[in-house]
């Protein structure tokens, strides 16, 4: 089966500038979830979707980001307007239970702010 | 709240010997532990997990895992490291339900000749 496919791979925005990172979660996984590691950082839990609802988004920095997931399939992150310290690399999980269990991973999106 | 402690940020180990990363987390009931690896250019690859029973806990790629409760660690181990093994390492501890994994922040193996 496909994996988790997240792109773009990288993107390099300016500050003030938006960005929209797009992924898509092995078919039939109900659960999405989105996390972000700063550099340095630990990887933090940003939301989690189940289906096309917001299960938990407690982990969402401030209203410049906004996640929708489309019909349950593909989701997409929008950070409007970039600031330097979302500067990161953006991953997403799906999982076809709960998440406790493990999720598989994309490759992530490597977003740099200048 | 749950937290998880790598303690080392970067190890250096050579082609051959054995490793142990350390592993230790907070959280006031049984958790869910895992482990993931990312190595470059990669997304996170689960190499094993622990929800209850045997606390020895054998993974993907040679490596295994011990979960000590009276130690609340979760070390992982290989007996002979290969150079294919470097990569980042990651801890995280979840529960039952919905709620998110909590992560460490990482170790680096670096392997050398």
């Amino acid at each position: 089966e496909a994996g988790v496919t997240q792109f773009p791979s990288h993107s390099v925005i300016e500050k003030g500038q938006t960005v929209t990172l797009r992924c898509d979660p092995i078919s039939g996984h109900d659960n999405l979830y989105w996390y972000r590691r700063v550099m340095g950082k630990e990887i933090k839990f940003l939301l989690h979707f189940v289906k096309e609802s917001k299960q938990d988004e407690s982990g969402m920095p401030n209203n410049r980001f906004l996640a929708e997931r489309t019909g349950g399939t593909y989701s997409t992150l929008k950070v409007q307007p970039a600031e330097l310290e979302d500067s990161g690399v953006y991953f997403c999980a799906s999982s076809q239970g709960t998440g406790a269990y493990g999720y598989t991973f994309g490759s992530g999106t490597r977003l740099t702010v200048v | 709240a749950q937290s998880v402690t790598q303690p080392d940020i970067h190890i250096t180990v050579s082609e051959g010997a054995s490793l142990e990363l350390r592993c230790n987390y907070s959280y006031g009931a049984t958790p869910y532990l895992f482990w993931y690896v990312q190595s470059p250019g990669q997304g996170l690859q689960l190499l094993l997990k622990y929800f209850s029973g045997d606390t020895l806990v054998q993974g993907i790629k040679g490596f295994e895992a011990e979960f000590k409760r009276s130690q609340s660690s979760f070390n992982l181990r290989k007996p002979s490291v290969h150079w294919s093994d470097a990569a980042e390492y990651f801890c995280a501890v979840g529960t039952s339900g919905n709620t998110p994994l909590v992560f460490g922040k990482g170790t680096r193996l670096s392997v050398i000749a």
